[in-house]
């Protein structure tokens, strides 16, 4: 099976501009979650999705969204970027919520600089 | 919510030797601890994981144990070798909650 893939992997924007990432989960994975890296905070959740609905969301701000296809891809926004943005987002797909002791497995990442 | 405390966040050992890395949990609800490995430049891989029904899972030279009362887990890794250097994270899940937190990460470095 293909693994988990994400586009694109580096981005380079400017501050105030507005980003959209893009996960593909593993072939019958319904589940996919999302979380920022960075060096300083490790890896922190940002949101899941099942079945098109997202499921919780962990502590960012508004500006960071997201959504599901029928498909299971999943995008994440980020609007009105900022310096602080910079980081590595990850992907990770399930077959079922990861609540469930489901095992996740991670794409690439896409590598986002905001100067 | 859940919050994982992992240490040490650097450990350095001698090719060989073990290495041993604890992870806390405050949800008592917590019933899945997986740990990843993410070497540099790397997408974090899932090395060995343990729900809350077993005590301790080994896989070769890797094993983790569990402590529910304690509200820690421990990932154990013996006969250390120079690929095992990496980061590694330790993290939790409630059933039924839907999302995963994960420990700082440990960067650790065999030395050969």
């Amino acid at each position: 099976k293909a693994g988990v893939t994400q586009t694109p992997r580096y981005l380079i924007k400017t501050r105030g501009q507005q980003v959209t990432l893009s996960c593909s989960p593993i072939s019958g994975h319904r589940s996919v979650s999302w979380y920022q890296q960075t060096p300083g905070q490790g890896l922190q959740f940002l949101f899941e999705y099942f079945s098109e609905t997202q499921r919780n969301k962990g502590n960012f701000p508004g500006r960071f969204s997201g959504r599901q296809f029928s498909n299971s891809r999943s995008e994440m926004n980020v609007s009105t970027l900022e310096l602080g943005d910079s980081a590595l987002y990850l992907c990770a797909s399930s077959l079922a919520p990861s609540g469930g002791g489901e095992t996740q497995y991670f794409g690439p990442g896409t590598r986002l600089l905001v100067l | 919510g859940e919050n994982v405390e992992q240490h040490p966040s650097t450990l350095s050992v001698q090719e060989g030797d073990s290495a041993v890395i604890k992870c806390t949990y405050s949800d008592s609800a917590s019933n899945y601890f997986p740990w990843y490995k993410q070497e540099l430049g790397k997408r974090p891989q899932l090395i060995i994981d343990i729900r809350s029904n077993v005590g301790e899972k080994k896989d070769q030279r890797i094993a983790v144990t569990l402590n529910k009362t304690a509200k820690h887990f421990s990932l154990h890794i013996t006969e250390t070798q120079p690929e095992d250097s990496a980061v590694y994270f330790c993290a939790a899940s409630i059933h039924g909650n839907n999302d995963m937190r994960f420990g700082a990460g440990t960067r650790l470095t065999v030395k050969p």
